[in-house]
C-alpha cells in the first residue's frame, strides 16, 4: 500500500552524526518532492528539509542549515536525513512527508531522535 | 519568515458543537494554507489543502474558509473522533512554516 516508512532513529551524543532513512512504497517516489518534519517532545511540528523529486533543489530551515543534508535515491525509492554536530534541541521525532505541491499528503509513522550524553 | 499565529491555543467543546479555529499569517500567503489533524502517538493528518479544498476522505463536516490573511477551521458539529490537536501551515514562501496549534478537547 502506499506508505512511508522511516528508520534510523536513537540515541546519540551532542556533537555526533546520525542518518535516517524513508523508505517509500505504492507510489511513484521519483515524482514527487520529498520533505522532513520534525516534532520535539510536546511542541508542534517544525518543516526541516525539503527536495525536489529530481533532487536538484534542496532547501534547509534556518536551525539545521549546514549541520543537515537531505538527499534522495530514485532508484531505490528512499529518502535520507544526514544529521551532523547533533544538539540537544534537535531531539524530536522525524516525519518524512510527500509533498504533493498542494498539502503535505503522506505522512510516515515517524522516527525518534534523542540528542543526550 | 511567514508567522501563522493560531487561536485559541485549547478549545474546550463538547461532541456535537461547532468549533471554530483560527490562523493568522503575518503577510499575504494567497490560498497556501493547509490544515492538519494530529491525534496522540499519531502522524499528523492533511484536512484541508490551498484554504478550502478537503483532503480525499475527510468528512464534509470539515470546511476552510479565509478572507485576506485571515484563515478558518469549521468542524460543523464535533464527533468524539475529532478531538485532537490542528495545524495550519503555509507554502507561500520559504521557510515552510507551521502554527503553533489548536488543541480540541472534551468539555
Amino acid at each position: 500500500q502506499v506508505q512511508l516508512v522511516e528508520s534510523g532513529g536513537g540515541v546519540v551524543q551532542p556533537g555526533r552524526s546520525l542518518k535516517l532513512s524513508c523508505a517509500a512504497s505504492g507510489f511513484t517516489f521519483s515524482n514527487y518532492a520529498m520533505l522532513w518534519v520534525r516534532q520535539a517532545p510536546g511542541k508542534g511540528l517544525e518543516w526541516v528539509t525539503f527536495i525536489s523529486y529530481d533532487g536538484t533543489n534542496k532547501y534547509y530551515a534556518d536551525s539545521v542549515k549546514g549541520r543537515f543534508i537531505i538527499s534522495r535515491d530514485n532508484s531505490k525509492n528512499t529518502l535520507y536525513l544526514q544529521m551532523s554536530t547533533l544538539r540537544a534541541e534537535d531531539t524530536a521525532v522525524y516525519y518524512c512527508v510527500r509533498d504533493r505541491t498542494d498539502a503535505f499528503d503522506l505522512w510516515g509513522q515517524g522516527t525518534v531522535v534523542t540528542v543526550s550524553s | 519568515e511567514i508567522v501563522l499565529t493560531q487561536s485559541p491555543a485549547t478549545l474546550s467543546l463538547s461532541p456535537g458543537e461547532r468549533a471554530t479555529l483560527s490562523c493568522r499569517a503575518t503577510q499575504s500567503i494567497n490560498t497556501y494554507l493547509a490544515w492538519y489533524q494530529q491525534k496522540p502517538g499519531q502522524a499528523p493528518r492533511l484536512l484541508i489543502y490551498d484554504a478550502s479544498n478537503r483532503a480525499t476522505g475527510i468528512p464534509a463536516r470539515f470546511s476552510g474558509s479565509w478572507s485576506g490573511t485571515d484563515f478558518t477551521l469549521t468542524i460543523s458539529s464535533l464527533e468524539p473522533e475529532d478531538f485532537a490537536v490542528y495545524y495550519c501551515q503555509q507554502r507561500s514562501d520559504w521557510p515552510l512554516t507551521f502554527g503553533g496549534g489548536t488543541k480540541v478537547e472534551i468539555k
